[in-house]
Order: C-alpha cells, then sequence, then structure tokens
C-alpha cells in the first residue's frame, strides 16, 4: 500500500463546476502539500498546510489530522486550471516528500 | 522565482557513460533534493542534502552519488547510465520550517 493515495487519477470537468481532489496518507507527517503540474513539466507549490485550512483565489486546501486526510478544492473551474495535481507529504527531518501518484484534471470550455 | 536552476535542461546519453546533473540554487537552502519522476511511479526522492557535505539516500539511491562541496550547488551523478535511470530529474530546495519546497525546471535524461 502506497503511503500517499490519492483519488481520483483522471478527472474530467466542464468549465464551472466544483472540483474536488482527495488524498489519505498513512504515516506520520511535519505537513501537507499541495503541487501543481502544467504539461512541459514544471512543478509549483500551491499549498503547504499542517493543520486546518487554507484559501488563495479559487483554490481551497483543507486538511484533518486525525482522519490522515487532505482535500483540494477548485470553485468555477477553468480549462487554465487543467494540469496534474499531486499530493505530498513532509517528514522526516530534512522534510522530505513523499509523493502521491496525482491527479490528471481537464476542464472543458 | 525561487533562485534553482538545473543544468543540462536536456542530455541523451548511452548506457555505461557517466553523467552528471548540477543545481544551483541563489537563496542559501540549508536543503536541497534530487527526484526522479516516471510515468507510473510519480515522483521519488533519489538523495538529499542537508549541508554542506551532509547528504543521504531517499527512496531509489541505488546508481545514484551526490556531492555538495558548497551550498549553492548540488549535483547528482550517475557513474554508469543505464537505460532504467531515463526519466524526468527534479531538484528542488527549501523545505524548512514552515517554507514549501521549491523546484527547478526538470532535466530530461535520455539513456539510449
Amino acid at each position: 500500500k502506497n503511503e500517499v493515495e490519492q483519488s481520483p487519477q483522471n478527472l474530467t470537468a466542464q468549465e464551472g463546476e466544483f472540483i474536488t481532489i482527495n488524498c489519505s496518507y498513512s504515516v506520520g507527517i511535519s505537513a501537507l502539500h499541495w503541487l501543481q503540474q502544467h504539461p512541459g513539466g514544471g512543478i509549483v507549490s500551491l499549498f503547504m498546510l499542517s493543520s486546518g485550512k487554507k484559501k488563495h483565489g479559487r483554490l481551497i486546501a483543507t486538511i484533518n489530522i486525525q482522519e490522515k486526510h487532505s482535500s483540494l478544492h477548485i470553485t468555477a473551474s477553468h480549462p487554465r486550471d487543467s494540469a496534474v495535481y499531486i499530493c505530498a507529504v513532509s517528514s522526516g527531518s530534512a522534510r522530505q516528500l513523499t509523493f502521491g501518484s496525482g491527479t490528471q484534471l481537464t476542464v472543458l470550455p | 522565482d525561487a533562485g534553482i536552476t538545473q543544468s543540462p535542461r536536456h542530455k541523451v546519453t548511452e548506457t555505461g557513460t557517466p553523467v552528471t546533473l548540477r543545481c544551483h540554487q541563489t537563496e542559501n537552502h540549508r536543503y536541497m533534493y534530487w527526484y526522479r519522476q516516471d510515468p507510473g511511479h510519480g515522483l521519488r526522492l533519489i538523495h538529499y542534502s542537508y549541508g554542506v557535505k551532509d547528504t543521504d539516500k531517499g527512496e531509489v539511491s541505488d546508481g545514484y552519488s551526490v556531492s555538495r562541496s558548497k551550498t549553492e550547488d548540488f549535483l547528482l551523478t550517475l557513474e554508469s547510465a543505464t537505460s532504467s535511470q531515463t526519466s524526468v530529474y527534479f531538484c528542488a530546495i527549501g523545505g524548512e520550517g514552515d517554507q514549501p519546497q521549491h523546484f527547478g525546471d526538470g532535466t530530461r535524461l535520455s539513456i539510449l
């Protein structure tokens, strides 16, 4: 069993829809990260959180430490949100990351 | 920008040749990391560094060595490249306290 599980693996939505991507983890962590990777490869950090909820524009990330679960929500989705979203957890003395397998999101106009 | 550059960005080489990838930062971060990304496996940690001359192994360190002789540079070496090391390699910096890791643009390495 992977230490970090993401779902769904693939998600297609219509522009304007509310989107949720889920992440579960099985290890002790210092923080949970949501990353975005567009075609062509660059990886961008969206959120780093260890409790509660964070919001940036149309993106919201939540974490439930007791349940070892996090969600990434995108409100009013747009085609430019199409990307791979990756959940990762940091642990260890050097905060090294362990990654989920990613969610390929396609938002259709 | 996070002040991290990887070189080269693309490389094609033959099995058995040595290959060195460079990660350079201008942010003075203590921690630096090398990851590889493969279809079906996602991103995995190869090696990391927690200071000059201080490095440790990650999940997939076999066949790789690293060196960090100064804060700015973290080198990843494939002593004798194999086809299974064809991958996209990402360097990252940061990770201290409340800081997220910032990733380089990646190096696409093909070993024929």
